[in-house]
């Protein structure tokens, strides 16, 4: 079992819809939680981090986390082409490392 | 803004050359790190680095591998004979504190060409 999975892509969606991104991590000791994005050819970009159970809102984007489920979520509104990215879900590794781990990633398109 | 910088931002080395990639963290921030991206293939772990020291490393980071912070400002990672699976873009990051809390940001990355 990967350590952080998340479904490759490409996730298309019209400009102005929502997009939802979707990572599970198997780690149950993780207490950090992390959404990137990647633009090619450029590095990671930290858009969100989320630490508790529920949700968090940062102007269009919500990240959502349930501990139980193992589950982290992204929630893109009102998306735009510039959006059209890889997004990457990091994880804290945990029992006391200081690492993150990052899943493979979600190509995310936005067309007009 | 605040930002990690690295140099050079793309090397090409023969094999079996050494290789030393610099980094100059966020200047407040205590955590520093090395990740490495293999073209098309995820952010793998390399390296981290707390108060002059190795806190973590990954299966990657074998003994051709070394981390330094010369002075009080720059981080280095030197690869001390490279081979042509070392050819990837590496990051440095930092973070204020250890990842229970904190934030790692990533500095532009420094893409590495072994021929």
């Amino acid at each position: 079992q990967k350590e952080v999975e998340q479904n490759s892509g490409p996730l298309s969606v019209p400009e102005g819809a929502i997009a939802s991104l979707n990572c599970t991590y198997s780690d149950r000791g993780s207490q950090s939680f992390f959404w990137y994005r990647q633009y090619s050819g450029k590095s990671p970009e930290l858009i969100m981090s989320i630490y508790s159970n529920g949700d968090k809102e940062d102007g269009r984007f919500t990240a959502q986390l349930n501990k139980a489920s193992q589950y982290v979520s992204l929630l893109i509104r009102d998306s735009q082409p510039s959006d059209s990215a890889t997004y990457l879900c990091a994880v804290n590794r945990g029992g006391g490392y200081n690492k993150l781990i990052f899943g493979a990633g979600t190509r995310l398109a936005v067309h007009p | 803004e605040p930002e990690v910088t690295q140099t050079p931002s793309h090397q090409v080395t023969q094999m079996g050359q050494e290789v030393i990639l610099r980094c100059v963290p966020i200047s407040n921030h205590l955590y520093f790190y090395w990740y490495r991206q293999i073209l098309g293939q995820k952010v793998e772990f390399l390296v981290s680095f707390y108060n002059n020291e190795i806190s973590e490393k990954s299966e990657i980071f074998d003994d051709q591998f070394s981390v330094e912070r010369p002075d009080g400002s720059n981080f280095t990672l030197k690869i001390r004979s490279t081979k042509l699976e070392d050819s990837a873009m590496y990051f440095c990051a930092s973070s204020e504190r250890d990842t229970k809390s904190g934030e790692l940001f990533f500095g532009e990355g420094s893409r590495l060409t072994v021929l």
